[in-house]
């Protein structure tokens, strides 16, 4: 089965700072690939997806992952944080043709203001 | 309101106790799944049903029981945990799993 590696646990960053969060996953074949975002108290939500065509894709809040196909990876990054962005990051990847996805353990992000 | 509605929000147990968390949707979706999310570690998938049919089970032991009556409804029955189940309960639903998953609040339970 895929596995999803998230390499790190705790990020701080101050408002203005650029930001990329690891990901890497463990499947051959052909994935699609997710990052989650929980804000304190609130749900998991869908941030950005990629299952083919441009490997850089955009998502919600300025948000852009690319997919590095060679190297099994799929890195979240954002220019300029906030202090809204305070969350916990989530990987995600489903191999193309089940219907089960396995996340990462998670990258918490803290903005000081 | 994701549109996945989760209750409890919260649940304390004893280890003897049965109790049941309950998911709920009605966003037309034909797959839905329970996770485990416990601090510093990845989202566990416990169960997925595709079409009211259960399709996977992650080697979750029996004290775990889901049940699904219905594309809309799915319950996790629980039974003689243990404190180590302690954890935030998820449910999700999809159409496609490639368009992603919604998720529900979770259900907060602590085995005592």
């Amino acid at each position: 089965a895929q596995s999803v590696s998230q390499h790190n646990h705790h990020v701080i960053l101050s408002e203005a700072a650029s930001l990329e969060l690891g990901c890497n996953y463990s499947y051959g074949g052909t994935v699609n690939l997710f990052w989650y975002v929980q804000y304190p108290g609130q749900h998991l939500q869908l941030l950005l997806k990629y299952f083919s065509g441009d490997p850089l894709v955009k998502g919600i809040k300025g948000f852009e992952a690319e997919f590095i196909k060679s190297k099994f990876s799929f890195n979240l990054r954002k220019p300029s944080v906030q202090w809204s962005d305070t969350a916990e990051y989530f990987c995600a990847v489903n191999a193309g043709n089940n219907n089960d996805m396995r996340f990462g353990a998670g990258t918490r992000l803290t903005v000081k203001p | 309101e994701t549109g996945v509605t989760q209750t409890p929000r919260h649940l304390v147990m004893g280890m003897t106790n049965k109790k049941s968390l309950k998911c709920e949707q009605h966003l037309g979706h034909n797959a839905m799944y329970w996770y485990k999310q416990s601090a510093k570690k990845p989202l566990e998938l416990m169960f997925v049903y595709n079409f009211k049919e259960q399709t996977e089970n992650n080697s979750v032991p029996s004290r775990f029981s889901p049940e699904c009556p219905n594309s809309s409804h799915l319950f996790l029955h629980l039974h003689t945990l243990q404190p180590e189940d302690s954890a935030l309960y998820l449910c999700a639903s999809s159409q496609v799993t490639a368009l992603g998953y919604t998720f529900g609040s979770g259900t907060r339970l602590t085995v005592v």
